[in-house]
């Protein structure tokens, strides 16, 4: 049974530019969660999806924004990077509220230049 | 902002037992104490999880004292591949919540 997987596992952007992360939830859940995690520091929550929808954010800006899709994958975009964006993105998902906790993926390091 | 407080480092010789220690003092009757762990170069792991009575599954015991105002994680032998950061958190079960991660500990288990 694949758990979570997150494409691609790294990359490398302009500043200026778009970047769109992809995730695909581990079978049977169905509520996403991304976070940012910068180097030697823990992850932090941007938000989440459940049924199609943002359900909660973080203290993000709107540059960052998301989408999940009918058959739970989900899509992280970023607007205008800037250098303070570079990090390992995660992707977290969990069947309902996550009651038995999260399964996160291996992440997508994220590069800006 | 984190709801815990842990130490930022610890060692442990291979083969004995770890315990780390986290501070909850401003726990809610209905929250939750959960431990996750992070390998390098990985995504973060769950590990166990409890309310108020102590937990063990296949990874590791958790004993959280009787106020709730604590909790210990306890790895019974630990190994070179449990050197990880360990996080704790509190955490509601409903909708509306997420994992907020602090530093945690950083535990080498040294050979």
């Amino acid at each position: 049974d694949a758990g979570v997987t997150q494409s691609p596992t790294h990359l490398i952007k302009t500043r200026g530019q778009q970047v769109t992360l992809r995730c695909s939830p581990k079978s049977g859940h169905d509520t996403v969660s991304w976070y940012q995690q910068a180097l030697g520091q823990g992850p932090q929550f941007i938000f989440q999806y459940y049924e199609e929808e943002e359900r909660q954010r973080g203290n993000f800006p709107d540059r960052f924004s998301g989408h999940q899709f009918p058959n739970y994958s989900s899509e992280l975009n970023v607007n205008a990077l800037l250098l303070g964006d570079s990090a390992l993105y995660l992707c977290a998902s969990s069947p309902g509220t996550g009651f038995y906790g999260y399964t996160f993926g291996s992440g997508t390091r994220l590069t800006v230049v | 902002d984190a709801k815990t407080t842990q130490p930022p480092s610890m060692d442990c010789a291979e083969g004995r037992a770890a315990n780390l220690p986290c501070n909850h003092s401003t726990i809610s009757g209905n929250e939750y104490v959960y431990w996750y762990r992070q390998i390098h170069s990985q995504g973060p792991q769950y590990i166990i999880h409890g309310l108020k009575n102590n937990e063990t599954n296949e990874m590791a015991s958790l004993i959280i004292t009787e106020d709730r105002k604590s909790s210990t994680l306890i790895l019974p032998h630990a190994t070179l591949r449990d050197t990880a950061v360990y996080y704790c958190i509190v955490r509601g079960d409903n909708y509306g919540q997420n994992f907020v991660f602090g530093p945690g500990t950083r535990l080498s288990v040294l050979p």
